[in-house]
């Protein structure tokens, strides 16, 4: 598609269940990365794919977060036991594969709104 | 490591009057600079680049910015406000390490009255 694709719009869990959120990039587009949108504007970068393979995971809290871009599939973010401090809206951004060092675009999704109770 | 500033939380300009959104920006190599727009419960929308070339970028709704290499900013800027340019504005720089992931600031809203 045109556009980035996410789902669902909200989701809410109670603490300790599991949240998966799910992302398809533009199509051609080679590049996934994952954000965290937290109280006061804050974007936190999460974790990025160069199609099914991480390309970079610095961000990633590994105890309880997992990601996956797997071919012919939407990308996935998950959660185990989530915790109120996960409460936050994730975007998800894709850009093309021309430029391995960022000179491209990256264009986002709406956004997942995970609510944790 | 790299940083992006937004230095206001808030911009208030008329309709019809030039606005300015301010980004200073701190990178050892040369900076990839982005603005991008978030309108209530949307994504963000991108609006405009600089990578090289041009010091003045023209970008999406009439916006450009300014990239001034000696004040280290990248001001977003308009010639003439509207009511529905109102959103939350975001300045980022790309990663130096290679890696593409983005930096932004805290974001600026900008609310343009009747």
């Amino acid at each position: 598609g045109e556009e980035v694709a996410q789902t669902p719009k909200h989701l809410v869990r109670g603490e300790g269940q599991k949240a998966k959120l799910y992302c398809a990039p533009i199509k051609g587009h080679s590049y996934v990365f994952w954000y965290q949108q937290v109280l006061k504007n804050e974007f936190k970068f999460l974790i990025s794919f160069q199609n099914e393979n991480v390309f970079d995971e610095t961000g990633m809290p590994k105890e309880r977060f997992s990601a996956k871009c797997l071919p012919n599939s939407p990308c996935s973010l998950e959660i185990q036991a989530t915790k109120l401090e996960d409460s936050a809206v994730y975007f998800c951004a894709s850009s093309r594969p021309e430029d391995r060092y960022g000179e491209d675009t990256q264009y986002f999704g709406p956004g997942t709104r995970l609510t944790v109770l | 490591a790299q940083s992006v500033a937004q230095p206001e939380d808030q911009v208030n300009v008329a309709e019809g009057n030039p606005l300015t959104v301010k980004c200073t920006y701190s990178v050892s190599g040369n900076p990839y600079l982005f603005w991008y727009v978030q309108y209530p419960n949307r994504g963000l929308q991108f609006l405009l680049k600089y990578i090289t070339g041009d010091n003045l970028v023209k970008g999406s709704y009439g916006f450009e910015a300014e990239f001034n290499k000696s004040q280290t900013s990248f001001h977003l800027k308009k010639p003439s406000a509207l009511v529905s340019d109102s959103a939350l504005y975001f300045c980022a720089v790309r990663d130096e390490e290679g890696f593409q992931k983005l930096v932004f600031g805290t974001g600026t809203r900008l609310l343009v009255s009747p």
